[in-house]
């Protein structure tokens, strides 16, 4: 069963401290791992894909990174708009479906 | 640009009514999804569809029936409300069987009492 466990579930951060967001899978194979982001009351809104180990992606203050079995999302100085879950999701080969994590809640202190 | 819109936004229902809720998509999308989300579970698929006219169950199907007679539209059915069925209801659409990522609409908050 594919498995997707995102940690922490929640963080507090004050303006300008950088951390990084973890997200592991267990897949049987992995044809692409996705990052989004939810903000209260909205649904989710894409960031990134990623397809294989050792590929990265910037959008802005984020970085997605990859390896075999786990992703990151790392935040660099951030700002109280980048307050939001964000969500992690796999999806296997041979198939056409998502498998979700339970989500990173992050808020961002002026 | 509307993408995925989703209706209605809110809706209170009794135990027992039925009711359908409404996915459109205007980006000519292939695959559409319906999924719920609720408090610690994250979300969970209930239905998707592959094409017009194609539907199946995906985690969670329970309870709900889906038709896809349009390619814009996929609509979710409850054809008799549970408490259960209390939640944030999704939509997605995905262009096709490529690796394109899925677009979400804004969301049904239901309530069933």
């Amino acid at each position: 069963e594919d498995q997707v466990t995102q940690s922490p579930e929640a963080l507090r951060l004050q303006e300008g401290e950088s951390s990084s967001l973890n997200c592991s899978y267990t897949v049987s194979g992995l044809r692409g791992l996705f990052w989004y982001r939810q903000d209260p009351g909205k649904g989710p809104e894409f960031l990134f894909t990623l397809y294989s180990a050792g590929e990265e992606k910037e959008k802005e203050r984020l970085k997605a990174t990859l390896t075999k079995k786990e992703s990151f999302l790392h935040i660099t100085a951030p700002k109280p708009e980048d307050s939001a879950t964000y969500l992690c999701a796999v999806r296997p080969y041979g198939n056409n479906r998502l498998a979700f994590g339970k989500g990173n809640q992050v808020v961002v202190i002026p | 640009n509307a993408g995925v819109t989703q209706t209605p936004k809110f809706r209170v229902l009794k135990t027992g009514q039925s009711m359908t809720l409404l996915c459109a998509q205007d980006m000519n999308h292939e695959y559409m999804y319906w999924y719920r989300q609720d408090p610690g579970m994250g979300l969970r698929l209930i239905h998707y569809s592959v094409g017009e006219g194609t539907t199946a169950k995906g985690e969670v199907p329970d309870g709900y029936n889906v038709s896809r007679l349009k390619k814009q539209n996929f609509l979710l059915g409850l054809e008799s409300a549970a408490p259960s069925q209390t939640s944030v209801y999704f939509c997605a659409s995905r262009r096709d069987s490529s690796n394109q990522p899925q677009h979400f609409g804004d969301g049904t908050r239901l309530s069933i009492l």
